[in-house]
């Protein structure tokens, strides 16, 4: 079956500091890969998404993620983290297959907690 | 409205009673998603929809689960006889395109559901 897999449960950054979270996902066909944020108290919000095209996909408030097929990951990426980046991050896939139906696989979340 | 909504935000029930939780999805979108959420882990896939179409049941748990969506709009999602292993956040999501699509899923607030 397919799954996703976050490296990170949880990470604890301050101010300024360089985020990666990292994602890799366990299926060998045509995949569609999303970051999805809740900040808290809010619902699961788009972060970015990779659907074909550039691996290198750009998102929402300065993240980005790069799909590196050959490592079936797709990890986040932020040069400088803010106060307002604390949440919890899910990396989710669709796999092509049978059914068509898109649903998303969601790997556990990392929760980030960035100090001031 | 402008978003997917769920009733309640909250429900808190006797274990052995059923409960039913409804989702409001964007106007005009046809795909409907459920998902499940426990404490610490990602969503996980139980039923989607296409229009008024159950197209993929694959995620529901067990009997006691079943949903429905009669009219291609809002869905309610019934757990029969709920025992305290259904305790949950229960999210539902929509998306304008049937399947695979480069339209991302759009989540609601989700109900937070507690089996005393």
């Amino acid at each position: 079956a397919q799954s996703v897999s976050q490296h990170n449960h949880h990470v604890i950054l301050s101010e300024a500091a360089s985020l990666e979270l990292g994602c890799n996902y366990s299926y060998g066909g045509t995949v569609n890969l999303f970051w999805y944020v809740q900040y808290p108290g809010q619902h699961l919000q788009l972060l970015l998404k990779y659907f074909s095209g550039d691996p290198l996909v750009k998102g929402i408030k300065g993240f980005e993620a790069e799909f590196i097929k050959s490592k079936f990951s797709f990890n986040l990426r932020k040069p400088s983290v803010q106060w307002s980046d604390t949440a919890e991050y899910f990396c989710a896939v669709i796999a092509h297959g049978s059914g068509n139906t898109g649903k998303l696989i969601f790997g556990q979340g990392t929760t980030l907690q960035v100090k001031p | 409205g402008a978003g997917v909504s769920q009733s309640p935000r909250y429900k808190v029930t006797k274990r052995g009673q059923d409960v039913a939780l409804r989702c409001d999805p964007i106007s005009g979108h046809v795909s409907l998603y459920w998902y499940r959420q426990a404490l610490g882990q990602g969503p996980e896939f139980l039923t989607y929809f296409n229009y008024e179409a159950q197209q993929d049941k694959s995620g529901l748990p067990n009997d006691r689960f079943s949903a429905e969506r009669p009219e291609g709009s809002i869905s309610t999602l019934t757990i029969q006889r709920t025992e305290q292993r259904d305790s949950a956040m229960y999210r539902c999501a929509s998306s304008p395109r049937t399947g695979y699509s480069n339209q991302p899923q759009h989540f609601g607030d989700g109900t937070r559901l507690s089996i005393l």
